[in-house]
């Protein structure tokens, strides 16, 4: 079974331009997280979907970054425009419905350079 | 609100030697724990979780914790490192009874085998 996939796996744009990172959950899984981790920080939380909906998206930064999940399978995170901060590894990760105390399974990440 | 504490962000061991990475965390609500394990070019993988279960966690590959309420701590260890065992490793926590399904990461801790 395939696992969490994420693309591209890096990328590399200058600050202004706009990037599309995408995700594909582990198929029946109805929860899916967005994380982020930018230089020498913690790992951190940006959002949460279950199915289509945005459940919980406290750790979104700006308005800038726009998530969404049509359909309820894969995601999109867009950032426009990018800013030099924005530069850090985007983990993806998914788990089936909520109840329990459910295993996060995470993707390789989408390195973003933003120069 | 939580936090995790990783109290140290390098460790080295010697090959055969035993791995020691400590964690504290504060919690509002009972907290489930988890270790994670990120290899170089590689996702996010579960190591081990605490769920208010026994608190003696046995995981993956060697690695035990042992969930101490009255210390607030989750150390990792492993009786003997091997070669394979060098990657970063992060300390998790995710309120139980919030309903909130965000985890914590902790800032990472990079273990280093030296043969």
């Amino acid at each position: 079974e395939a696992g969490v996939t994420q693309f591209p796996s890096h990328s590399v744009i200058e600050k202004g331009q706009t990037v599309t990172l995408r995700c594909d959950p582990i198929s029946g899984h109805d929860n899916l997280y967005w994380y982020r981790r930018v230089m020498g920080k913690e790992i951190k939380f940006l959002l949460h979907f279950v199915k289509e909906s945005k459940q919980d998206e406290s750790g979104m930064p700006n308005n800038r970054f726009l998530a969404e999940r049509t359909g309820g399978t894969y995601s999109t995170l867009k950032v426009q425009p990018a800013e030099l901060e924005d530069s850090g590894v985007y983990f993806c990760a998914s788990s089936q419905r909520q109840g329990g105390t459910g295993e996060l399974f995470f993707g390789e990440g989408s390195r973003l350079t933003v120069l | 609100a939580q936090s995790v504490t990783q109290l140290d962000s390098h460790v080295s061991v010697s090959e055969g030697t035993p791995v020691l990475l400590r964690c504290n965390y504060s919690s509002s609500y009972s907290p489930s724990l988890f270790w994670y394990v990120q290899h170089p070019n590689k996702g996010l993988q579960l190591l081990l979780k605490y769920t208010s279960a026994a608190t003696l966690v046995k995981g993956i590959n060697g690695f035990e914790a042992e969930f101490k309420k009255s210390e607030t701590s989750f150390h990792l260890t492993k009786p003997s490192a091997h070669m394979s065992d060098a990657a970063e490793y992060f300390c998790v926590v995710r309120p139980h009874d919030t309903g909130r399904r965000a985890l914590t990461f902790g800032s990472g801790t990079r273990l280093q085998v030296q043969p």
